[in-house]
């Protein structure tokens, strides 16, 4: 069955530092999102990306968040520079079209900013 | 925005029990509501969903209704195995899911053997 990947499963970095998180989506999926969950809270949309631009954004994802779409396949989410509040999985999800298919989620990135 | 609220966040249910999970949403033009299974260390996985032209809908051991005009949708789980533990999220979205995810805050539920 096609999945979403992630890297790293783990990150734990610096405050203050830029992390990069790698999600490669389901080949002929079209749309793309990063959602994040703070230990114990609930899934939180961060932004959406069709047709190599933002769709979508919340009010969380703040000029520190950029996405890309570099290559064809891998999506990345940079956090210029992190904080501690950025502690949180973050989730990347794909959909293949406009007509209702579902979100296929990756099993997600730890992200431990110290 | 939309606001979805989720019951309870925590069930305890006896093995070959029913489990029962609600959400509330306030968006009357969220038409997509899917419910998601998280277990520890993975990400959400989709169990059954159901749009706004659809009352119900099962698969196997697993159904959700929708009720449009209170705005809410229900999860019932039967038969219920030890694998059911997990938290299992609600979410809606307008545009049959194409658009993002506005989560319910989860219902951990415990299979007790």
């Amino acid at each position: 069955e096609p999945e979403v990947t992630q890297t790293p499963s783990h990150q734990v970095t610096q405050m203050g530092q830029e992390v990069i998180l790698r999600c490669v989506p389901i080949s002929n999926h079209l749309y793309f999102y990063w959602y994040r969950q703070i230990l114990g809270q609930k899934v939180e949309f961060l932004v959406s990306f069709y047709n190599n631009e933002i769709s979508e954004k919340s009010e969380i994802f703040d000029d520190q968040f950029s996405v890309e779409r570099p290559d064809g396949s891998n999506f990345t989410l940079k956090i210029r520079s992190t904080k501690l509040e950025d502690s949180a999985m973050y989730f990347c999800a794909s959909i293949w079209t406009a007509l209702g298919t579902e979100a296929f989620f990756g099993q997600g990135t730890r992200l431990t900013v110290v | 925005g939309e606001n979805v609220e989720q019951h309870p966040s925590t069930l305890s249910v006896q093995e070959g029990d029913s489990a029962v999970i609600k959400c509330t949403y306030s968006d009357s033009a969220s038409n997509y509501f899917p419910w998601y299974k998280q277990e520890l260390g993975k990400g959400p996985q989709l169990i059954i969903d159901i749009r706004s032209n659809v009352g119900e809908k099962k698969d196997q051991r697993i159904a959700v209704t929708l009720n449009k005009t209170a705005k809410h949708f229900s999860l019932h789980i039967t038969e219920t195995q030890p694998e059911d533990s997990a938290v299992y999220f609600c979410a809606a979205s307008r545009d049959f899911g194409n658009e993002k995810l506005t989560f319910g805050t989860g219902t951990r539920l415990t299979i007790i053997p």
